[in-house]
């Protein structure tokens, strides 16, 4: 069976600067995709970035990137240049890639911003 | 860029009542599912559905939950005989062939007092 863990509950950073959120997994399929969702106040779910695991390259998407340690099961999230719209629920996620293809998720990390 | 819909916004229920949450996924998808996330706990997989059937289910999807496809554009999920418990986000979600588009509705927040 497939897990992921969000081993901090709560982070919290300065407006401009990084942060990095952390996320590890399980599974036993070669092939699967990571991916993390962001989810503010209205609770509509964002995706963020998507990770193949057959790409050795991490994701990028502008201030956002990942640090995939497939390897060590381990998927972060870091966010560069803060800002206080970054403010919100992150979820990581692992998803097989077989047919039915459902969305395995941690319990989800809650960022503050400070100004 | 294409959305999946889902109505009611938020609903509020008596104990013991019928509800039906609706979704609108994206018109050349193939491949749906509801999740559900209970306030302050993880997104859960309740069901998955394709080609008119359901491909898997979770231990929470009993039988008191239904999907359908009605018609060429709905996907539902009903819960028969709601329970405090089932109070939560739920939120459909569908995808063409492969993984690109998997896209989720804005969610249905059920109450139920």
């Amino acid at each position: 069976a497939q897990t992921v863990t969000q081993s901090q509950p709560e982070m919290s950073v300065q407006e401009a600067e990084t942060v990095t959120l952390s996320c590890t997994y399980d599974t036993s399929e070669s092939d699967y995709y990571l991916f993390w969702y962001k989810q503010p106040p209205s609770r509509q779910m964002i995706l963020v970035i998507r990770q193949e695991a057959y790409k050795q390259q991490n994701a990028t998407e502008n201030r956002f990137s990942v640090n995939f340690q497939k390897a060590a099961k381990s998927f972060s999230l870091k966010i560069s240049d803060s800002q206080l719209g970054d403010a919100a629920m992150y979820f990581c996620a692992c998803l097989n890639a077989g047919n039915n293809r459902k969305l395995i998720w941690g319990l989800g990390t809650s960022l503050a911003v400070n100004p | 860029e294409p959305e999946v819909t889902q109505t009611p916004s938020h609903q509020v229920t008596q104990m013991g009542q019928e509800v039906i949450l609706r979704c609108v996924p994206i018109s050349n998808h193939l491949y749906f599912y509801w999740y559900r996330q209970i306030l302050g706990q993880k997104v859960e997989f309740l069901v998955s559905f394709y080609n008119n059937e359901i491909s898997e289910k979770s231990e929470i999807f009993d039988d008191q939950f239904s999907v359908e496809r009605p018609d060429g554009s709905n996907f539902t999920l009903k819960i028969r005989s709601t329970k405090l418990e089932d109070s939560a986000m739920y939120f459909c979600a569908s995808r063409g062939q492969g993984i690109d588009g998997y896209t989720f509705g804005s969610g249905t927040r059920l109450t139920v007092v």
